[in-house]
């Protein structure tokens, strides 16, 4: 089954305390990227990748990092975490293409305390 | 400037009724893909209906369909015979040739509620 697997689901952490959520996706896409979703704002773009170690900025960068070493896994990090970084996050893949719609993870709900 | 615009943060409808969840975008490429997405309360993102820029007919899929008016830029979600499980959030979405198709940007959102 195609799918875009993100864990953890839910997350719960402190002030200054490195996270890591991870992504990974079993069709190959070439695309991948990370979105946060925050109520009245949509679904804001992080970090987005073409290919392995492609990627590049979205909209919302600062304080997160990402990383793509292997096709399937687009890690999302946070070293130093902070509370205006609560928020859902979404990992999403795609083939290469105008038409070819966003695969999405089942989001990760971060609280920062 | 606000790529994507959704002006109704929320709507409200009764079952078996039809629903225009209303969008419009900017942009100055030609050539460009809009995309409409559900997400129910359970918080998945659910793909609904693609329509390309250059597509003459308006794309269909069930009971959703898209009312594409490129002069108005204008790209609208119309839910036939609404149902109860339609109650979700309703996101618009644009993907441009001039980002490299890299960026698929959304709207803020328009909450549909179905009632019995």
């Amino acid at each position: 089954e195609a799918q875009v697997t993100q864990n953890p689901r839910y997350l719960i952490t402190v002030t200054g305390k490195k996270l890591t959520v991870t992504c990974s996706q079993n069709m190959n896409h070439e695309y991948m990227s990370w979105y946060r979703q925050d109520p009245g704002l949509g679904l804001r773009q992080i970090y987005y990748s073409m290919n392995v170690e492609v990627t590049d900025k979205g909209d919302v960068p600062e304080g997160y990092k990402v990383s793509r070493k292997e096709k399937r896994n687009f890690p999302l990090i946070l070293e130093s975490p902070s509370p205006n970084q609560t928020s859902l996050y979404f990992c999403a893949s795609s083939s290469r293409g105008l038409s070819e719609k966003l695969l999405f993870g089942s989001g990760t709900q971060l609280s920062v305390l | 400037a606000q790529k994507i615009t959704q002006t109704q943060p929320g709507m409200f409808v009764q079952e078996k009724e039809a629903v225009t969840l209303d969008c419009t975008y900017d942009t100055s490429d030609q050539s460009y893909g809009l995309f409409w997405y559900k997400q129910p309360s359970s918080g998945e993102m659910i793909f609904l209906i693609y329509q390309g820029s250059y597509d003459e007919q308006n794309a269909t899929e069930g009971r959703y369909s898209l009312n594409f008016q490129k002069a108005r830029k204008s790209a609208n979600l119309v839910i036939s015979a609404s149902q109860l499980g339609d109650s979700a959030m309703y996101f618009c979405a644009m993907r441009e040739v001039n980002t490299g198709f890299q960026k698929l940007v959304f709207g803020t959102g328009t909450r549909l509620l179905v009632s019995p």
